[in-house]
């Protein structure tokens, strides 16, 4: 079955710094790459996702690349500010089963 | 539009006993899935239903089972809870077969 490995557990980063958060996979059928944002006491929420057919997504501060060839995948965040602060997963999904989740980067935003 | 509710928000349980942990999605969405969060593991699946009367297994799902009500509810089972059962747990529906895929609020499960 899929495997997501994610890096870093954690990272920590001055206001208006950039932030990447890295994700590898072992299936090569996984077609989609989802982000979620998590905050305390919450449910994960999705802000930003990407397709197979795509190498690169962006919405306003935050972009995502894809790299098939290497089954990797990674979020950048720029312009980062307190309110980024929160625990971000990754996730890939092939057809026909479920998204599986990578373990989670805990992003501290200073400012 | 509610999205994905779950009740209950907390509970906490004896070790032996049984609960059932609910979830309903309002947008028509025919998979639906339940995962456990515990901390540096992530979020891992139990269950998942792909359509209204169908259900499989996730990663973890010993000591759980699931019924797929209707297309709105999916609920999970504890049967006899665990101290190793402790954690939030998360439902999740999923729009089509590459659609996004929503989350409930969770519940935060304690069993002593």
């Amino acid at each position: 079955g899929e495997n997501v490995e994610q890096h870093p557990s954690t990272l920590s980063v001055q206001e208006g710094d950039s932030a990447v958060i890295k994700c590898t996979y072992s299936d090569s059928a996984s077609n989609y790459f989802p982000w979620y944002k998590q905050e305390l006491g919450k449910g994960p929420q999705l802000i930003i996702d990407i397709r197979s057919n795509v190498g690169e997504k962006k919405d306003q501060r935050i972009a995502v690349t894809l790299n098939k060839t290497a089954k990797h995948f990674s979020l950048h965040i720029t312009e980062t500010q307190p309110e980024d602060s929160a625990v971000y997963f990754c996730a890939a999904f092939s057809a026909g089963t479920a998204l599986i989740f990578g373990k989670g980067t805990t992003l501290s935003v200073s400012s | 539009n509610a999205g994905v509710t779950q009740t209950p928000k907390f509970q906490v349980l004896k070790t032996g006993q049984s609960m059932t942990l609910q979830c309903a999605q309002d947008m028509n969405h025919n998979s639906m899935y339940w995962y456990r969060q515990d901390p540096g593991m992530g979020l891992r699946l139990i269950y998942y239903s792909a359509s209204e009367g169908t259900t499989d297994k996730g990663e973890v799902p010993n000591g759980y089972n699931v019924s797929r009500l209707n297309k709105r509810e999916f609920s999970l089972r504890l049967e006899s809870a665990a101290p190793s059962q402790t954690s939030v747990y998360f439902c999740a529906s999923r729009e089509g077969q590459q659609g996004k895929q929503y989350f409930g609020p969770g519940t935060r499960l304690t069993v002593t």
